[in-house]
């Protein structure tokens, strides 16, 4: 098994423009989540999904966030406009059921200039 | 809400000496707990979690937690820690509920002295 699949694995961009981050959860998997990691305020759960429907999006931290997951395999997050307080390190996760091991992606790291 | 609280951001800890890095949490009821390893450039590894049953939870790697309801407690302990063991260390809690989600702390970087 390949594990949680994040693309690309470092992203530069300037202020303003759209990013987006990809993520391929583990097949069979049905929950999938999206963090993000900073020195300042640690690791923060962004949105997570059950079967491909969000449940709580509440860490997202404004509106110019947002994460999609259009099927089982495959999910989302876009920034747009970026900005380059949200430059961190975004990790998505994806686990079988409530109470197993969640699986971690290796992260993308964004800067946003 | 529920809220967890590494109040160590770094130790160190000299090779072969034991480690224990604490967690507090703050949630209504019994959670399910959970000691994540990150090494740098790396995700998150589970190392053990706790849902029910023996409050002492071994885990991978020798490491082991001891979940205290009356403390409100999660520490993480190795009796013997080695180089490799040098990363940050995250507590989680998760909630007994449908689509529970896990909150984490703000992580424990550990640092081996030869």
């Amino acid at each position: 098994d390949a594990g949680v699949i994040q693309s690309p694995r470092h992203e530069v961009t300037e202020m303003g423009q759209e990013v987006t981050l990809r993520c391929k959860p583990i097949s069979g998997h049905n929950s999938l989540f999206w963090y993000r990691q900073t020195m300042m305020r640690g690791l923060e759960l962004l949105i997570y999904f059950n079967n491909n429907v969000p449940i709580d999006d509440s860490g997202m931290p404004e509106d110019r966030f947002s994460a999609k997951m259009p099927n089982a395999s495959f999910s989302t997050l876009k920034i747009q406009p970026s900005e380059p307080r949200d430059s961190a390190v975004y990790f998505c996760a994806s686990r079988t059921g409530l109470n197993e091991k969640l699986f971690f992606g290796s992260g993308t790291q964004l800067s946003v200039l | 809400a529920q809220s967890v609280t590494q109040p160590d951001i770094h130790i160190t800890v000299s090779e072969g000496a034991s480690l224990e890095l604490r967690c507090n949490y703050s949630y209504g009821a019994t959670p399910y707990l959970f000691w994540y390893v990150q090494s740098p450039g790396q995700g998150l590894q589970l190392l053990l979690k706790y849902f029910s049953g023996d409050t002492l939870v071994q885990g991978i790697k020798g490491f082991e937690a001891e979940f205290k309801r009356s403390q409100s407690s999660f520490n993480l302990r190795k009796p013997s820690v080695h180089w490799s063991d040098a990363a940050e260390y995250f507590c989680a809690v998760g909630a007994r509920a449908a689509g529970n989600k896990l909150t984490f702390g703000g992580g424990t970087r550990v640092l081996v002295k030869p």
